[in-house]
């Protein structure tokens, strides 16, 4: 299979923890990469690979695999994540790329 | 530091071709394969393809084969995406992605401001 499965939207009470998921046969054989969109902005990576940040991004943010699961997890989550977020992989021929449907994300 | 710099907003009538254009700089150019990523106007992000500005060497997504040309300037560091027989479903942003790879773990980043093609009569 070819896909990523996201939920469409996840909300979360300013300062608690939020797990976004992203679901797909690929993901046993290669890492999820997570990307964050503010409206009217580029994407931003947040997470790549096993659980790796680009510098600048906070350690608030992290990620975890499980069999064909990929999740983002955002521990204490602040008014400024309120966003959209893409995870990303290669699909399971290694040779193309694949998008989830991305997750709509909340703090409320 | 590492930049990617493209062309600025284009409108089409449908049947025609747009030619998008994305400068690279801060990095060797012929070191890193460049993604192309489109959005649809309240949609998701959707792969369109790979380049490889070593050789030039290109992969699409389905979707895209026969309809989308990737091709590189290694004089001048820039990868240019052309689309033909736009239709108004080919309205979107589109994004030029470098991959960074270690491995087999492989990411996009940076990204490219984003291009906004309107097809439109």
């Amino acid at each position: 299979s070819s896909e990523l499965t996201q939920d469409p939207a996840v909300s979360v009470a300013l300062g608690q923890t939020v797990r976004i998921t992203c679901q797909g046969d690929s993901l046993r054989s290669y890492y999820a990469s997570w990307y964050q969109q503010k409206p009217g902005q580029a994407p931003v990576l947040v997470i790549y690979g096993k659980n790796n940040r680009p510098s600048g991004i906070p350690d608030r943010f992290s990620g975890s695999n499980s069999g064909n699961t990929a999740s983002l997890t955002i521990t204490g989550a602040q008014a400024e994540d309120e966003a959209d977020y893409y995870c990303d992989s290669r699909d399971s021929s290694g040779n193309l790329w694949v998008f989830g449907g991305g997750t709509k994300l909340t703090v409320l | 530091q590492v930049q990617l710099v493209q062309s600025g907003a284009e409108v089409k009538k449908p049947g025609a071709s747009v030619k998008v254009s994305c400068k690279a700089s801060g990095y060797t150019f012929t070191s890193y394969y460049m993604h192309w990523v489109r959005q649809a106007p309240g949609q998701g992000l959707e792969w369109m393809g790979i380049i490889n500005p070593s050789d030039g060497s290109i992969s699409y997504a389905q979707k895209f084969q026969g309809r989308v040309t990737m091709t590189r300037d290694t004089s001048t560091s820039t990868v240019h995406m052309e689309v033909s027989s736009l239709r108004s479903e080919d309205t979107a942003v589109y994004y030029c992605a470098r991959e960074v790879a270690a491995g087999t773990v492989a990411w996009f980043d940076p990204w490219g401001q984003g291009t906004l093609v309107t097809v439109s009569s």
